[in-house]
Protein backbone atom coordinates (compact mmCIF):
# COMPACT_ATOMS: atom_id res chain seq x y z
CA UNK A 1 0.00 0.00 0.00
CA UNK A 2 1.04 3.56 -0.48
CA UNK A 3 3.16 5.04 2.41
CA UNK A 4 4.62 7.99 3.40
CA UNK A 5 7.10 8.00 6.33
CA UNK A 6 8.63 11.26 7.34
CA UNK A 7 11.10 11.85 9.60
CA UNK A 8 11.25 12.69 13.28
CA UNK A 9 10.30 16.24 15.00
CA UNK A 10 13.05 18.38 15.51
CA UNK A 11 14.00 21.65 17.99
CA UNK A 12 16.15 24.37 15.97
CA UNK A 13 16.73 28.04 16.74
CA UNK A 14 15.41 31.27 15.15
CA UNK A 15 17.99 31.32 12.17
CA UNK A 16 18.92 28.26 11.76
CA UNK A 17 17.57 25.77 9.01
CA UNK A 18 15.62 22.25 9.04
CA UNK A 19 15.44 19.89 6.49
CA UNK A 20 12.51 17.34 6.82
CA UNK A 21 12.22 14.00 4.86
CA UNK A 22 9.17 11.89 3.34
CA UNK A 23 10.40 8.48 2.26
CA UNK A 24 7.66 7.20 -0.06
CA UNK A 25 6.74 3.43 -0.87
CA UNK A 26 4.29 1.49 -2.40
CA UNK A 27 4.19 2.78 -6.13
CA UNK A 28 6.51 4.85 -8.28
CA UNK A 29 7.85 7.74 -6.91
CA UNK A 30 8.27 9.57 -9.87
CA UNK A 31 4.60 9.65 -11.23
CA UNK A 32 3.18 11.61 -8.98
CA UNK A 33 3.77 14.60 -7.39
CA UNK A 34 4.70 15.45 -3.78
CA UNK A 35 2.97 18.38 -1.57
CA UNK A 36 4.17 20.22 1.46
CA UNK A 37 2.24 21.51 3.64
CA UNK A 38 1.98 22.50 6.91
CA UNK A 39 -0.29 23.06 9.93
CA UNK A 40 0.92 25.59 12.70
CA UNK A 41 -0.45 25.26 16.74
CA UNK A 42 -4.39 25.45 16.62
CA UNK A 43 -4.34 26.49 13.22
CA UNK A 44 -5.59 25.57 9.47
CA UNK A 45 -3.26 23.63 6.45
CA UNK A 46 -1.40 26.26 4.54
CA UNK A 47 0.33 24.81 1.46
CA UNK A 48 3.99 25.44 0.61
CA UNK A 49 4.91 24.13 -2.24
CA UNK A 50 5.27 20.96 -4.56
CA UNK A 51 7.60 19.01 -6.38
CA UNK A 52 7.50 16.69 -9.27
CA UNK A 53 10.06 13.56 -8.88
CA UNK A 54 10.45 13.04 -12.60
CA UNK A 55 12.12 16.06 -12.96
CA UNK A 56 12.50 17.96 -10.45
CA UNK A 57 10.34 21.27 -10.79
CA UNK A 58 9.31 22.93 -8.12
CA UNK A 59 6.68 25.64 -7.06
CA UNK A 60 6.68 27.08 -3.99
CA UNK A 61 4.35 29.69 -2.09
CA UNK A 62 4.76 33.19 -2.28
CA UNK A 63 4.49 33.54 2.11
CA UNK A 64 8.19 31.41 2.24
CA UNK A 65 9.99 34.53 0.41
CA UNK A 66 12.93 32.10 -0.81
CA UNK A 67 13.67 30.29 2.25
CA UNK A 68 11.67 27.00 0.90
CA UNK A 69 13.80 24.43 -1.25
CA UNK A 70 12.37 21.26 -2.37
CA UNK A 71 14.47 18.60 -3.43
CA UNK A 72 13.86 14.59 -4.51
CA UNK A 73 16.33 11.49 -4.16
CA UNK A 74 14.75 9.15 -7.19
CA UNK A 75 17.10 6.71 -5.61
CA UNK A 76 15.55 6.01 -2.29
CA UNK A 77 12.44 7.60 -3.14
CA UNK A 78 12.55 10.09 -1.05
CA UNK A 79 11.05 13.79 -1.32
CA UNK A 80 13.00 17.03 0.60
CA UNK A 81 11.94 20.39 2.56
CA UNK A 82 14.59 22.64 3.41
CA UNK A 83 13.29 25.68 5.34
CA UNK A 84 15.93 28.24 5.93
CA UNK A 85 16.44 31.16 8.38
CA UNK A 86 13.87 29.60 10.70
CA UNK A 87 11.51 31.92 12.84
CA UNK A 88 9.30 31.55 15.39
CA UNK A 89 5.74 31.75 13.72
CA UNK A 90 7.71 28.49 11.34
CA UNK A 91 6.56 26.36 14.54
CA UNK A 92 4.38 23.96 12.56
CA UNK A 93 3.96 20.08 11.71
CA UNK A 94 4.84 19.76 8.48
CA UNK A 95 3.39 17.27 6.16
CA UNK A 96 4.19 15.64 2.74
CA UNK A 97 1.37 14.72 0.70
CA UNK A 98 1.21 12.51 -2.88
CA UNK A 99 -1.00 14.79 -5.46
CA UNK A 100 -2.79 12.44 -7.81
CA UNK A 101 -4.70 12.60 -11.16
CA UNK A 102 -8.04 10.45 -10.47
CA UNK A 103 -11.08 10.68 -13.06
CA UNK A 104 -9.32 13.98 -14.08
CA UNK A 105 -9.31 15.83 -11.05
CA UNK A 106 -5.73 16.42 -8.82
CA UNK A 107 -6.65 15.96 -5.26
CA UNK A 108 -3.53 14.42 -2.06
CA UNK A 109 -4.57 11.00 -1.67
CA UNK A 110 -2.05 9.90 0.96
CA UNK A 111 -0.39 11.82 3.61
CA UNK A 112 2.45 11.41 5.79
CA UNK A 113 2.19 11.45 9.79
CA UNK A 114 3.89 14.56 10.21
CA UNK A 115 6.82 15.77 11.44
CA UNK A 116 6.76 18.76 14.53
CA UNK A 117 9.25 21.46 14.24
CA UNK A 118 9.56 23.48 17.10
CA UNK A 119 11.74 26.89 16.92
CA UNK A 120 12.53 28.30 19.99
CA UNK A 121 15.20 30.14 21.68
CA UNK B 1 -4.68 33.20 -5.26
CA UNK B 2 -7.85 31.72 -4.92
CA UNK B 3 -9.40 31.82 -2.10
CA UNK B 4 -11.16 29.41 -0.19
CA UNK B 5 -13.98 31.01 2.21
CA UNK B 6 -15.01 27.64 4.03
CA UNK B 7 -18.58 27.89 6.80
CA UNK B 8 -19.22 27.48 9.58
CA UNK B 9 -15.77 27.36 11.25
CA UNK B 10 -17.49 24.91 13.87
CA UNK B 11 -20.62 23.47 14.68
CA UNK B 12 -22.28 20.77 17.25
CA UNK B 13 -24.23 17.89 16.40
CA UNK B 14 -25.76 15.10 17.34
CA UNK B 15 -25.16 10.51 16.16
CA UNK B 16 -27.61 10.58 13.27
CA UNK B 17 -27.16 14.10 12.05
CA UNK B 18 -27.11 14.81 8.93
CA UNK B 19 -24.14 17.96 8.79
CA UNK B 20 -23.58 20.22 5.56
CA UNK B 21 -20.40 22.01 5.33
CA UNK B 22 -20.31 24.45 2.63
CA UNK B 23 -16.62 26.06 0.61
CA UNK B 24 -17.01 28.92 -1.70
CA UNK B 25 -14.14 30.08 -4.35
CA UNK B 26 -13.04 33.35 -5.21
CA UNK B 27 -13.23 32.42 -8.82
CA UNK B 28 -14.22 29.56 -11.00
CA UNK B 29 -11.64 26.30 -9.69
CA UNK B 30 -14.02 24.12 -12.61
CA UNK B 31 -14.71 20.52 -10.06
CA UNK B 32 -10.92 21.12 -8.91
CA UNK B 33 -12.27 20.82 -5.12
CA UNK B 34 -11.61 17.92 -2.75
CA UNK B 35 -12.60 17.60 0.88
CA UNK B 36 -10.39 15.96 3.48
CA UNK B 37 -11.30 14.91 7.61
CA UNK B 38 -8.34 15.54 9.73
CA UNK B 39 -8.14 13.93 13.72
CA UNK B 40 -5.91 15.52 16.08
CA UNK B 41 -2.54 14.46 15.98
CA UNK B 42 -2.90 12.45 12.19
CA UNK B 43 -2.64 13.64 8.44
CA UNK B 44 -5.70 14.78 6.68
CA UNK B 45 -7.40 11.63 4.79
CA UNK B 46 -9.09 12.13 1.53
CA UNK B 47 -13.19 12.08 1.71
CA UNK B 48 -13.95 13.37 -1.59
CA UNK B 49 -12.30 14.63 -5.32
CA UNK B 50 -13.48 16.29 -8.17
CA UNK B 51 -16.06 17.90 -6.07
CA UNK B 52 -18.40 14.70 -5.80
CA UNK B 53 -16.30 11.75 -5.96
CA UNK B 54 -16.13 9.15 -3.06
CA UNK B 55 -12.55 8.18 -2.15
CA UNK B 56 -12.42 4.36 -2.46
CA UNK B 57 -12.53 3.27 1.23
CA UNK B 58 -14.85 5.78 2.70
CA UNK B 59 -18.38 5.21 3.12
CA UNK B 60 -21.20 6.66 1.73
CA UNK B 61 -22.52 8.66 4.01
CA UNK B 62 -20.00 11.46 2.97
CA UNK B 63 -20.88 12.79 -0.53
CA UNK B 64 -20.44 16.28 -2.43
CA UNK B 65 -21.76 18.50 -4.33
CA UNK B 66 -20.99 21.75 -6.54
CA UNK B 67 -22.92 24.78 -7.77
CA UNK B 68 -20.62 27.33 -9.69
CA UNK B 69 -18.06 28.76 -6.97
CA UNK B 70 -20.08 27.07 -4.38
CA UNK B 71 -19.02 23.44 -3.05
CA UNK B 72 -21.22 21.34 -0.44
CA UNK B 73 -20.05 18.60 2.22
CA UNK B 74 -22.96 16.23 3.38
CA UNK B 75 -22.43 13.77 6.24
CA UNK B 76 -25.55 12.45 6.41
CA UNK B 77 -26.38 10.36 9.75
CA UNK B 78 -23.09 11.29 11.00
CA UNK B 79 -21.44 8.68 13.43
CA UNK B 80 -19.28 9.11 16.49
CA UNK B 81 -16.12 8.55 14.45
CA UNK B 82 -16.54 11.69 12.51
CA UNK B 83 -16.56 14.33 14.63
CA UNK B 84 -13.09 16.08 13.38
CA UNK B 85 -12.29 18.66 11.39
CA UNK B 86 -13.02 19.24 7.96
CA UNK B 87 -11.13 21.00 5.37
CA UNK B 88 -11.70 21.68 1.76
CA UNK B 89 -8.49 22.27 -0.93
CA UNK B 90 -8.77 23.66 -4.50
CA UNK B 91 -6.17 22.25 -7.13
CA UNK B 92 -7.27 24.41 -9.97
CA UNK B 93 -4.12 26.68 -9.65
CA UNK B 94 -1.11 26.93 -7.88
CA UNK B 95 -0.76 27.78 -5.20
CA UNK B 96 -2.90 24.90 -4.03
CA UNK B 97 -5.03 27.09 -1.03
CA UNK B 98 -7.51 25.53 1.61
CA UNK B 99 -10.60 26.75 3.33
CA UNK B 100 -10.43 27.52 6.87
CA UNK B 101 -11.24 24.74 8.35
CA UNK B 102 -14.78 23.46 10.21
CA UNK B 103 -14.66 21.39 13.13
CA UNK B 104 -17.48 19.52 14.05
CA UNK B 105 -17.84 18.48 18.00
CA UNK B 106 -20.02 16.79 19.54
CA UNK B 107 -23.47 18.26 20.74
Amino acid sequence: QVQLVQSGADVKKPGASVKVSCKASGYSFVTFGINWVRQAPGQGLEWLGLINPYNGHTEYSQTLQGRVTMTTDTSTSTAYMDLRNLRSDDTAVYYCAREVMKSGWLSMDSWGQGTLVTVSS
Amino acid sequence: DIQMTQSPSSLSASVGDTVTITCRASQSISKYLSWYQQKPGIGPRLLIYGASSLESGVPARFSGSESGTDFTLTISSLQPEDFATYYCLQTYRKPRTFGGGTKVESK
